[in-house]
């Protein structure tokens, strides 16, 4: 069974600094995808990562992925405000065909002023 | 906007009771998939329909069923009600159905059972 693990779960920062959310998979797997969550919203798409050492980056976001390490990171550079909500990475199920999404359990990241 | 649609936005019912859950995908996308999130378990994947037919299942319980109709709008019919299916339920497609596709979330119905 496919598990994704996050970490931290939550996390509350301060207005300027960086940090990095960490996601762990269990099994072999080369697209990893990072969803960000509003509170009471929908899943908007953030990165879709395909292959080993892939690198991503929109503003102040950069998400990267290490297929050997099962291993996938998203980086907050100078964080805002704005940037407050809940981040999910995924992973496809299996690897044989389309399939539905294996969530991580989210990191909440609350950044304040 | 994602342009996925979802109907109803808020659902509240009794235990016992059927409801029916609408989505429709973005134009042009074919596949659509339907997730359960509640506080407990987190976002869970329930099925996927691709073009009609379906594809793939996840943890959909047997009281639990779907479908996709010719339009491609596709309905998740949930029976027997339970305290426990109260959650956001979303709705998600993509163009093909394949592994880099990207997902794209319907705003979700929040059911409520009681």
């Amino acid at each position: 069974e496919l598990k994704v693990e996050q970490n931290p779960l939550f996390l509350s920062m301060q207005e300027g600094k960086n940090y990095t959310i960490y996601c762990n998979y269990s099994t072999t797997s080369d697209r990893l995808y990072w969803y960000r969550q509003d509170p009471g919203k929908s899943l908007e798409s953030l990165f879709v990562l395909l292959s080993n050492g892939a690198v991503k980056q929109e503003g102040r976001l950069m998400a990267s992925l290490d297929t050997k390490a099962r291993l996938s990171t998203l980086h907050i550079t100078a964080a805002v405000h704005d940037l407050s909500a809940t981040y999910f990475c995924a992973v496809d199920i299996t690897g044989g065909g389309a399939d539905g999404l294996t969530f991580g359990k989210g990191t909440h990241l609350i950044i304040q002023p | 906007d994602s342009g996925v649609t979802q109907t109803p936005k808020h659902l509240i019912t009794a235990t016992g009771q059927r409801v029916t859950l609408r989505c429709s995908p973005r134009s042009g996308d074919l596949s659509v998939y339907w997730y359960q999130q509640s506080l407990d378990q987190g976002l869970q994947f329930l099925i996927q329909y691709y073009n009609g037919e379906e594809r793939a299942k996840g943890n959909i319980l047997e009281r639990f069923s779907a479908q996709q109709f010719p339009d491609l709008h596709s309905e998740l019919n949930l029976s027997s009600l339970e305290l426990g299916d109260s959650a956001l339920y979303f709705c998600a497609s993509s163009v093909a159905g394949m592994q880099a596709d990207t997902q794209y979330f319907g705003p979700g119905t929040r059911l409520t059972v009681l």
